[in-house]
């Protein structure tokens, strides 16, 4: 069964310093592969996905994620952050094939420090 | 610009109470999804709809059911609603193939 871990539950870094979050998956095939971020009190908005092609994608506000295939990673980095970048970001993988369901991981809190 | 929307952002409803979630969505999408959000369990899938009056059980579908008549809207039920079902709901469309989900802004239930 597809799994994806994202192993800091929480992170604090200073604005203006370079960010990077973690996801590891477990999947049997090539997956699509996505990064979600969640503002306090709302749903989940798209940053990036990926499905193949260039393993460096980019995405809205400044993000971007590269797929590593042989540590089985899709890592979510900016290289400076903003004050409004705080939230939670969420991992997703989903199957390549007609199915629809996308696996989340259990999320890492950014915090912001001024 | 595409959407979904879910029908009440806060809800306060008694125990033993049947309530009803609704969601709506614009996009002419196949699939429908309805999550729960806790802290620290992450997002966990209750039911998805793949078609019209079809249905799917996700990971924790106890105490719930869903019902989708028509393409745009689906409806989570909580027959006798619990403490225990006091969370976030996301409901989620998507189109299929390569798109992700597209996310509603939640409804945060507490029963008491």
């Amino acid at each position: 069964a597809q799994s994806v871990t994202q192993p800091d539950i929480h992170i604090t870094v200073s604005e203006g310093a370079s960010l990077e979050l973690r996801c590891n998956y477990s999947y049997g095939a090539t997956p699509y592969l996505f990064w979600y971020v969640q503002s306090p009190g709302q749903g989940l908005q798209l940053l990036l996905k990926y499905f193949s092609g260039d393993t460096l994608v980019q995405g809205i506000k400044g993000f971007e994620a590269e797929f590593k295939r042989s540590q089985s990673s899709f890592n979510l980095r900016k290289p400076s952050v903003h004050w409004s970048d705080a939230a939670e970001y969420f991992c997703a993988v989903g199957p390549n094939n007609a199915g629809n369901m996308l696996t989340f991981g259990g999320g890492t809190r950014l915090m912001v420090k001024p | 610009d595409v959407k979904v929307t879910q029908s009440s952002r806060y809800l306060v409803k008694r125990t033993g109470e049947k309530v009803f979630l609704e969601c709506v969505q614009d996009m002419d999408h196949e699939n429908m999804f309805w999550y729960r959000q806790d802290p620290g369990l992450g997002l966990r899938l209750i039911y998805f709809s793949y078609d019209v009056k079809m249905k799917e059980k996700g990971d924790i579908p106890e105490g719930y059911s869903v019902s989708r008549e028509k393409k745009e809207r689906f409806s989570l039920i909580l027959e006798s609603a619990s403490t225990n079902q006091t969370s976030m709901y996301l409901c989620a469309s998507r189109q299929g193939g390569i798109n992700g989900y597209t996310f509603g802004s939640g409804t945060r239930l507490t029963v008491v």
